[in-house]
């Protein structure tokens, strides 16, 4: 089944304490991207990824990394979270960027939601 | 900088009413719209997407767009509502160079 997973789907953590978020497709999808949701401000991209070590910054970037050395992962890494951080995360991918719109729909995985005390 | 505005945060409407929920975006270059729908508990999907040709555009369950140009807006549309239809609803946009933006996101609630 063509899917987008993200793990974990829920976690409570502590302010400092490094985690990452993974994120994997299995459709051979060349974009990735991930996003924030938040109440009132819809979806906010942090980082999209056009393919393998290409990465870039969305709309808000600051406090979080992302990395792509295979094409089907992209986690998402906090290195010292912080409270403001607490969202709901979505990662999403699409065949590619650009090529039309067969190509550019974008799949989401089912979300992460994250809790920083 | 491209953006998205939404304009109804919250809708609520009578199952058989119509719906008419607004999107005007900014963006300087060929642009890519998207509707997309968050049922409960449920992730993002596609209802729709403009990218050229023809300005009405049809989705899933009913649902359709029309993107006017002049106007920079792209707002989604369906003619009778059910109660499955409650759900949240973003529109984004989103450039052939990898940068996408989402509008805040309308709520609609459809009473049975």
């Amino acid at each position: 089944e063509a899917q987008v997973t993200q793990n974990p789907r829920y976690l409570i953590t502590v302010t400092g304490k490094k985690l990452t978020v993974t994120c994997s497709q299995n459709m051979n999808h060349e974009y990735m991207s991930w996003y924030r949701q938040d109440p009132g401000l819809g979806l906010r991209q942090i980082y999209y990824s056009m393919n393998v070590e290409v990465t870039d910054k969305g709309d808000v970037p600051e406090g979080y990394k992302v990395s792509r050395k295979e094409k089907r992962n992209f986690p998402l890494i906090l290195e010292s979270p912080s409270p403001n951080q607490t969202s709901l995360y979505f990662c999403a991918s699409s065949y590619r960027s650009g090529g039309g719109p067969s190509t550019d729909t974008q799949y989401f995985g089912p979300g992460t939601r994250l809790t920083v005390l | 900088a491209q953006s998205v505005s939404q304009h109804n945060h919250h809708v609520i409407l009578s199952e058989a009413a119509s719906l008419e929920l607004g999107c005007n975006y900014s963006y300087g270059g060929t642009v890519n719209l998207f509707w997309y729908v968050q049922y409960p508990g449920q992730h993002l999907q596609l209802l729709l997407k403009y990218f050229s040709g023809d300005p009405l555009v049809k989705g899933i369950k009913g649902f359709e767009a029309e993107f006017i140009k002049s106007k920079f807006s792209f707002n989604l549309r369906k003619p009778s509502v059910q109660w499955s239809d409650t759900a949240e609803y973003f529109c984004a946009v989103k450039a052939n160079a990898g940068k996408s933006t989402f509008g805040d996101g309308t709520t609609l609630t459809v009473k049975p």
